[in-house]
């Protein structure tokens, strides 16, 4: 049974650049929550899709987007990207609105110069 | 957004010692309370989900307790072994589609 996955491990980009985050949510999960974790500080809630809308949001700009396939997995999309940007990126995965327990990925490391 | 505030934020401790960590979140609007593991190059781990006021939840060597009135969690490793070392994380949940917001985490070391 594979758990969550993420892809790619490690993305290099220029400011200004458009970037996609890929995830597969663990066998049976049909909820996929994204999560930013910049240097020297927790994992901050971006989103979380389920049914392929998004249902909730954090404080983050519109230039980070989202989508649900009908496969539940999930992508990420950062426009317009700032050296700010730079953090790892983590998707979790959970069943229907329970908020009981998440099952994370690897997560994405994101580098922008 | 909750602040969420966990103390110390690195600890070294001998293999065998026991150690505690504290994880501070606004008594208000409580749903949840989730603890993580998070080792170095693999991805957090679910450690426990506690919601009631009281809650003690223990998983092995490791146990944590709860108090929703004051707003603190205690999470504690008895007789620490190398293979704890990770960096602890708290989330407090305010519900509402498990948005939640995590701490910064304890960073543990446990020195063989």
């Amino acid at each position: 049974d594979a758990g969550v996955t993420q892809s790619p491990t490690h993305l290099i980009k220029t400011r200004g650049q458009q970037v996609t985050l890929r995830c597969s949510p663990k066998s049976g999960h049909d909820t996929v929550s994204w999560y930013q974790q910049a240097l020297g500080q927790g994992p901050q809630f971006i989103f979380q899709y389920y049914e392929e809308e998004e249902r909730q949001r954090g404080n983050f700009p519109d230039r980070f987007s989202g989508h649900q396939f009908p496969n539940y997995s999930s992508e990420l999309n950062v426009n317009a990207l700032l050296l700010g940007d730079s953090a790892l990126y983590l998707c979790a995965s959970s069943l229907g609105d329970t908020s009981m327990e998440q099952y994370f990925g690897p997560g994405t490391r994101l580098t922008v110069t | 957004i909750l602040n969420v505030e966990q103390s110390p934020q690195s600890l070294h401790v001998q293999e065998g010692d026991s150690t505690n960590f504290t994880c501070s979140f606004p008594s208000s609007n409580f749903y949840a309370l989730h603890w993580y593991r998070w080792e170095t190059a693999k991805s957090p781990e679910a450690l426990f989900v506690m919601t009631l006021n009281g809650d003690e939840k223990k998983k092995g060597r490791i146990s944590a307790t709860l108090n929703t009135k004051e707003g603190y969690s205690y999470l504690y490793i008895k007789g620490s072994q190398p293979e704890d070392s990770a960096t602890y994380l708290c989330a407090p949940d305010s519900g509402g589609y498990q948005k939640v917001t995590f701490g910064i985490g304890t960073k543990l070391q446990v020195i063989p």
